[in-house]
């Protein structure tokens, strides 16, 4: 089985920050990785998908990079709303999840 | 736009079977754009990955739960379902199906459901 690990587990964080959250394969995955966002009580959203590509709808603040092994979700500048809970997924085999990154207010 | 929505008990008894359906509107079961899946989030916890059915009825199971649980297709009702048996507290979630994108070059959870909690306790 291929695992996801994310780091940090939480971060504390300002309104306009640049935000940096990283994911990393336990094997090589190419660019088989997504980025979700979760809001407490609600689905997971679709951010990025195959590394880099912005799913639709979502603000060009986000952006992601990354491949073989290693990855990372950036937030530009943070906004109000960003405040959330990020996983990172591969899609290289089967299906497994990071642990979960939480954006909190600092 | 596929919607897809979670149906079933929501308290199970520990060492029963656990059941959910997922109707399917605005996509279709046939197509081969889409790997129907299911994920579960223990309360305060991260998502995990249970499994996925292909159109064609080919199954993949999360290998820490594959001995217990059958993804299964009903195609005239454009619904999939999940069963998880000999549940304990551990199960205790809630329980999304989703769409998992494989067309375009995608490979992603483009559509979830709004997520059902199930309960395992006596």
């Amino acid at each position: 089985d291929i695992q996801m690990t994310q780091s940090p587990s939480s971060l504390s964080v300002s309104v306009g920050d640049r935000v940096t959250i990283t994911c990393r394969a336990s094997q090589a995955i190419g660019t088989y990785l997504n980025w979700y966002q979760q809001k407490p009580g609600k689905a997971p959203k679709p951010l990025i998908y195959a590394a880099s590509s912005l799913s639709s709808g979502v603000p060009s603040r986000f952006s992601g990079s990354g491949s073989g092994t290693d990855f990372t979700l950036t937030i530009s500048s943070l906004q109000p709303e960003d405040f959330a809970t990020y996983y990172c997924q591969q899609s290289y085999s089967t299906r497994t999840f990071g642990q979960g990154t939480k954006v909190e207010v600092k | 736009q596929v919607q897809l929505q979670e149906s079933g008990p929501g308290l199970v008894k520990p060492s029963q079977t656990l059941s959910l359906t997922c109707s399917v509107s605005g996509g279709s079961i046939n197509s081969n754009d889409y790997y129907w899946t299911w994920i579960r989030q223990p309360p305060g916890k991260g998502l995990e990955w249970i499994g996925y059915i292909y159109y064609n009825g080919r199954t993949y199971y999360n290998p820490s739960l594959k001995n217990r649980i059958t993804i299964s297709l009903d195609t005239p009702k454009n619904q999939f379902s999940l069963r998880l048996n000999s549940v304990a507290a551990a199960d205790t979630a809630v329980y999304y199906c989703a769409g998992d994108l494989v067309a375009a070059g995608k490979y992603c959870i483009d559509y979830w459901g709004q997520g059902t909690l199930v309960s395992v306790s006596s």
